[in-house]
């Protein structure tokens, strides 16, 4: 079985340029989530969809972050403008709707300069 | 609101000695389960062990098993006989009602040859 896939693996972007992130879910999973991880720190959650609506997106910073997942599969991350504070990795996680394990992505490592 | 604590920045260890880590949860959901992760310097979260909450018996996966102590909202981590491949960052996670997956500060375990 095919885990959850996450591209691109490293990022590099200047601040006030705009960057985009993907996501691939298990297959069947229907809950997908998107983390913000900085150095050192647990995963934040930024935003949780349930098929292809959003269920939490209440620590997402809306006015730079937009997510969406259309088709109730992949999904988009977007930072558009990035600020330096977003250098951190970008976890994409995918679950059963009924419950056990959450699994993750590799990650998208980004840094602003 | 959901809320894991874990109150060990850094853990020392023998290896082949057992290892205890902590993890302590709030949540006013009465249906919730409980996760631990590792996270080795690479990155990945790997998912290690789950525990429900309605489940009458402690979690086992190989050398892991969750310590569930419901009336005392903990969710322990013990890791049997450790290995040198066992240092990582360790993150306790929980899931509500509404599958918003919280993850805690984490705790750096170290194991010494």
């Amino acid at each position: 079985e095919a885990g959850v896939a996450q591209s691109p693996r490293y990022k590099i972007i200047e601040k006030r340029q705009s960057v985009a992130f993907w996501c691939n879910p298990i297959s069947g999973h229907a809950t997908l989530y998107w983390y913000q991880q900085i150095l050192g720190q647990g995963p934040k959650l930024l935003i949780q969809f349930q098929n292809n609506g959003v269920v939490d997106d209440s620590q997402l910073p809306k006015d730079r972050f937009s997510a969406e997942r259309l088709k109730g599969v992949d999904s988009t991350l977007k930072i558009q403008p990035a600020k330096l504070e977003d250098s951190a990795v970008y976890l994409c996680a995918s679950s059963l709707l009924g419950g056990g394990g959450a699994f993750f992505g590799q990650g998208t490592r980004l840094t602003v300069v | 609101a959901q809320k894991i604590t874990q109150t060990q920045p850094g853990m020392f260890v023998q290896e082949k000695e057992a290892v205890t880590l902590d993890c302590t949860y709030d949540t006013s959901d009465p249906s919730y389960g409980l996760f631990w992760y590792k996270q080795p310097s690479s990155g990945e979260m790997i998912f290690l062990i789950y525990q429900g909450s309605y489940d009458q018996q402690n979690a086992t996966e190989g050398r892991y098993s969750l310590n569930f102590q419901k009336a005392r909202k903990s969710a322990n981590l013990v890791i049997s006989a450790s290995q040198l491949g066992d240092s990582a960052m360790y993150f306790c996670a929980m899931r509500g009602s509404n599958y918003k997956l919280t993850f805690g500060k984490g705790t750096l375990l170290t194991v010494n040859p």
